[in-house]
């Protein structure tokens, strides 16, 4: 498995504010992922990111509002730009663990937007 | 395209009963299937996987599933509840290299005493 650690684990913030959250693995991965989990529903994906490529967005997802960094093999950034109380919600990382076909989790960043 | 169906958005047992919660998937590929478990205030933890070896998948905590393909469902089963088994429960598909997962709408599972 893998050990992730996500920062901060929960902030509130104003309307028109960004925040960026940070996730850290363990170990050496090539794939992570950003996932939301909106209040009382399910995980969406947001977008794949690779080391040393330009993140990967799904559809209703764009760069200029959750802008990702991939730095290296243990870390990556989401940031939630020009926030709204829409985007009030849980932000996961994932990260795939070679050869296992399996997605870890990290703890998750509980995000409140006034 | 890859989709899951969990019936049921509650599930409600008693402490030492079947637990038995529902999942469908449509997938135009051989899947990679996963239970998550998630408790309040925390983030998912694996349950157990299925990639296409066994039929029947043992997770931890007592949990299990079989992967039936002919209806194709995943459907998560434990022999006796236990109290802290109460949590909400994720079924997804897909994985494999580059792939996000595509998550079930989650199932709560609730045990009565």
């Amino acid at each position: 498995s893998a050990v992730i650690s996500q920062k901060p684990s929960r902030d509130i913030c104003q309307r028109g504010t960004s925040l960026t959250i940070q996730c850290q693995v363990d170990s050496q991965v090539t794939m992570m992922f950003w996932y939301r989990q909106q209040p009382g529903q399910s995980l969406t994906l947001i977008a794949t990111a690779n080391q040393g490529s330009e993140a990967t967005y799904e559809s209703g997802f764009v760069i200029d509002k959750f802008p990702i960094s991939r730095p290296n093999l243990t870390f990556s950034t989401l940031t939630v730009s020009n926030m709204s109380p829409e985007d009030s919600s849980i932000y996961l990382c994932s990260v795939e663990v070679p050869w296992q076909e399996t997605q870890y989790f990290g703890p998750g960043t509980r995000l409140l937007v006034l | 395209a890859q989709s899951v169906t969990q019936l049921g958005s509650h599930v409600s047992v008693s402490e030492g009963a079947l637990v038995l919660l529902r999942c469908n998937y449509s997938s135009s590929v051989p899947p990679y299937l996963f239970w998550y478990v998630q408790y309040p205030n925390q983030g998912l933890q694996l349950l157990l996987k299925y990639t296409s070896a066994a039929t029947l998948v043992k997770g931890i905590n007592g949990f299990e599933a079989e992967f039936k393909k002919s209806e194709t469902s995943f459907h998560l089963t434990k022999p006796s509840a236990h109290m802290s088994d109460a949590a909400e429960y994720f079924c997804a598909v897909g994985g494999g290299g580059a792939d996000g997962l595509t998550f079930g709408k989650g199932t709560h599972l609730i045990i009565q005493p």
